[in-house]
């Protein structure tokens, strides 16, 4: 099972919006609506985000959001703050039980 | 509120085996959840490792799955994860983290901790 593909860096500056993409296949994001989200601060446990492509956990702010179309999925910040800045994960759910993992995605806020 | 605690020795030999054991507390490790294993490489991505059920079914990421093996210990609320013939290539942090509580994604991680493969 191949890594889902993310781009390596994006940026924004505060109060704007970013999209962070994580492109799959019709085996894996294309199969369920099972994607989620996490982010994670350096030296810090990844923390969940967003689960079954649009849904936010409890305590996690609005301005994260998620959507799918097809083989791929991405996660939008508004309203960007200097506390968004870290790396962001995105995970499929594969028939047959396994889970794939993307590259990641390093937000630099400017 | 379910917390998850790695623990374990942070350095292992070459070929030899790494044993992790991740402590649940704050609920039963007995309930309708995978408990999972994902590692992370010094300064590169997430890679998920393999998991196992409260009935102790398993489920392994394919291009580990001839060197793991993950158990539970329900008397102790524990899992573990034990990676055969390490090499190098293997050191990175290890997490572990429950799955399926909301949809089919990774929530709450531990902390991690740090193994290194090394002589």
């Amino acid at each position: 099972q191949s890594a889902l593909t993310q781009p390596a860096s994006v940026s924004g500056s505060p109060g704007q919006s970013i999209t962070i993409s994580c492109t799959g296949t019709s085996s894996d994001i294309g199969s369920y609506d099972l994607v989620s989200w996490y982010q994670q601060h350096p030296g810090k446990a990844p923390k969940l985000m967003i689960y079954e492509v649009s849904q936010r956990p409890s305590g996690i702010s609005n301005r994260f959001s998620g959507s799918k179309s097809g083989s791929a999925a991405s996660l939008t910040i508004s309203g960007l703050r200097a506390e968004d800045e870290a790396d962001y994960y995105c995970c499929s759910y594969v028939p047959g039980d396994i889970l794939v993992l993307g590259g990641g995605t390093k937000l630099t806020v400017l | 509120q379910v917390q998850l605690q790695e623990s374990g020795p942070g350095l292992v030999q070459p070929s030899g085996t790494l044993s992790l054991t991740c402590t649940v507390s704050g609920g039963s490790i007995s309930n309708n959840n995978w408990w999972s294993w994902v590692r992370q490489p010094p300064g590169k991505g997430l890679e998920w490792i393999g998991e196992i059920y409260f009935t102790e079914r398993t489920n392994y990421n394919t291009s580990l799955r001839s060197r793991v093996t993950v158990s539970l210990d329900t008397s102790k609320n524990q899992f573990s994860l034990n990676l055969y013939s390490v090499t190098a290539a293997d050191t990175a942090i290890y997490y572990c983290a429950r799955r399926g509580r909301l949809g089919e994604s990774f929530d709450p991680w531990g902390q991690g901790t740090l193994v290194t493969v090394s002589s």
